[in-house]
C-alpha cells in the first residue's frame, strides 16, 4: 500500500532563510506525488506535482521538489522563505484503492521576520 | 488552469437537519470526485469517491446513508450531510479528476472547503 511520511509536525525559519520540507514514500508501483499548501480555512493548492517526469520539480511560488527513487523522498524547498509562506503543507501520493490521494500528517510552516 | 467551486465556504446548522455542499467544476469535466473531511489540525481523510452517472464508493466507517453523494453530471457533485449532528461538525472539501487523467492539469484539484458547524 502507497503511503507518505511528513517528518516534522511544525517547522521554523527566518524570513529569507532556505525552507526544508521533508517527505518520505512507499510505494509498489512508480509513484505519483504531489505536494499542496493550505492556509486556514481554505482548500489545498497545487504547489508541484511529479508524474514520472524529470525528477526536479518546480512549482509555484519560487518551491520546487526532488524526486529521489534510491532515498524514496520527495522534499519540498524554496531557496529564501517571505512570510506569506506561513502555513500548512501536505505531502501526497497517488495510491488509494479509488485512484485517491493519501496524505502526510502536513508540516506547518511558520516564517519569523 | 483547473478550478472546482465549492459552495458554501460556511455553514451553520441545528442539528436534525441537512445540509448540502455542492462542488462545480468550472473549466474541465469531473469524472470522479473525492470527497475528503479534515478535523481541526489534522490531515485529509477520504470518505468517499464518486464517479459521474454511478454510485458512490464509502470508505469504511462512513455511514453511506447520513453523507449523501450525488454526481449527476460531469461538472456538479454534491454531499449532503442528513440529520446533521455536532459530531459532523468539520471541514469538508472535494477533489475533481477530469477524464484527461490524474497527471493532467485537471487532475486532483480541490475546492476551497465548507466549514460546517452543527449546534
Amino acid at each position: 500500500a502507497q503511503s507518505v511520511t511528513q517528518l516534522g509536525s511544525h517547522v521554523s525559519v527566518s524570513e529569507g532563510a532556505l525552507v526544508l520540507l521533508r517527505c518520505n514514500y512507499s510505494s509498489s508501483v512508480p509513484p505519483y506525488l504531489f505536494w499542496y499548501v493550505q492556509y486556514p480555512n481554505q482548500g489545498l493548492q497545487l504547489l508541484l506535482k511529479y508524474t514520472s517526469a524529470a525528477t526536479l520539480v518546480k512549482g509555484i511560488n519560487g518551491f520546487e521538489a526532488e524526486f529521489k527513487k534510491s532515498e524514496t523522498s520527495f522534499h519540498l524547498t524554496k531557496p529564501s522563505a517571505h512570510m506569506s509562506d506561513a502555513a500548512e503543507y501536505f505531502c501526497a501520493v497517488r495510491g488509494g484503492s479509488q485512484g485517491n490521494l493519501i496524505f502526510g500528517k502536513g508540516t506547518k510552516l511558520s516564517v519569523k521576520p | 488552469g483547473a478550478v472546482v467551486s465549492q459552495h458554501p465556504s460556511r455553514v451553520i446548522c441545528k442539528s436534525g437537519t441537512s445540509v448540502k455542499i455542492e462542488c462545480r467544476s468550472l473549466d474541465f469535466q469531473a469524472t470522479t470526485m473525492f470527497w475528503y473531511r479534515q478535523f481541526p489540525k489534522q490531515s485529509l481523510m477520504l470518505m468517499a469517491t464518486s464517479n459521474e452517472g454511478s454510485k458512490a464508493t464509502y470508505e469504511q466507517g462512513v455511514e453511506k446513508d447520513k453523507f449523501l453523494i450525488n454526481h449527476a453530471s460531469l461538472t456538479l457533485s454534491t454531499l449532503t450531510v442528513t440529520s446533521a449532528h455536532p459530531e459532523d461538525s468539520s471541514f469538508y472539501i472535494c477533489s475533481a479528476n477530469g477524464r484527461e487523467g490524474p497527471s493532467s492539469v485537471y487532475g486532483y484539484t480541490f475546492g476551497s472547503g465548507t466549514r460546517l458547524t452543527v449546534v
